[in-house]
């Protein structure tokens, strides 16, 4: 089983700022088979990114995703009030299909 | 506009029984794979159950082999989860997720529907 580390747990931004978030595979995730989801409270999750970079229909472009083999970021290139959530990476490049604990991005 | 909705969740005891239903409309169902996804309270999610568009093919985290069996009726464009010998650790929010086109990434999520064992 690919397991998914995501850090920080927990980040306190100000609308306006740049932020990175981590996704690291316990082995290498091939043809960059990784995910991103968005969730806010009492929400299901919103499809973000796939294929490590390729943003969903209708996710805005301040939304990005990089990275290969065991090492993904998603960057938000400014922060907008309604981009206040948790964050979830998941891999799906081999069974059981995983996710990360998730990084909340709360305001400061 | 693709939409997926999520019922038959409930309180129930431990081993119990209980079946999900997930409508879909939007898109062709039996085109695409269909997955539920669960959430403990206050926890991260966790893949259960994938099924291919014809269903031909099924798949289970380790954890619900053998009680839970995923099932879809693409003449009703619904998807099923039947749930037996529940137990405490099932409580969550489950998610009916419709697969992208090629790969297991989940496009699209219903609202969920809560399963409290207790």
């Amino acid at each position: 089983e690919i397991v998914l580390t995501q850090s920080p747990g927990t980040l306190s931004l100000s609308p306006g700022e740049r932020v990175t978030l981590s996704c690291r595979a316990s082995q290498s995730v091939s043809s960059s088979d990784l995910a991103w989801y968005q969730q806010k409270p009492g929400q299901a999750p919103r499809f973000l990114i796939y294929g490590a970079s390729t943003r969903a229909t209708g996710i805005p472009d301040r939304f990005s995703g990089g990275g290969s083999g065991t090492d993904f970021t998603l960057t938000i290139s400014r922060l907008e009030p309604e981009d206040f959530a948790v964050y979830y990476c998941q891999q799906y490049d081999s069974m059981p299909f995983t996710f990360g604990p998730g990084t909340k991005v709360q305001i400061k | 506009e693709v939409q997926l909705l999520d019922s038959g969740g409930g309180l129930v005891q431990p081993g119990g029984s209980l079946r999900l239903s997930c409508a879909a409309s939007g898109f062709t169902f039996d085109k695409y794979a269909m997955s539920w996804v669960r959430q403990a309270p206050g926890k991260g999610l966790e893949w259960v159950s994938g099924i291919s568009g014809r269903a031909v093919t099924t798949y289970y985290t380790e954890s619900v082999k053998g009680r839970f069996t995923i099932s879809r009726d693409n003449s009703k464009n619904t998807l099923y989860l039947q749930m037996n010998g529940l137990i405490a650790e099932d409580t969550a929010v489950y998610y009916c997720a419709k697969v992208g086109s090629d790969r297991y990434y989940f496009d699209h999520w219903g609202q969920g529907t809560l399963v409290t064992v207790s």
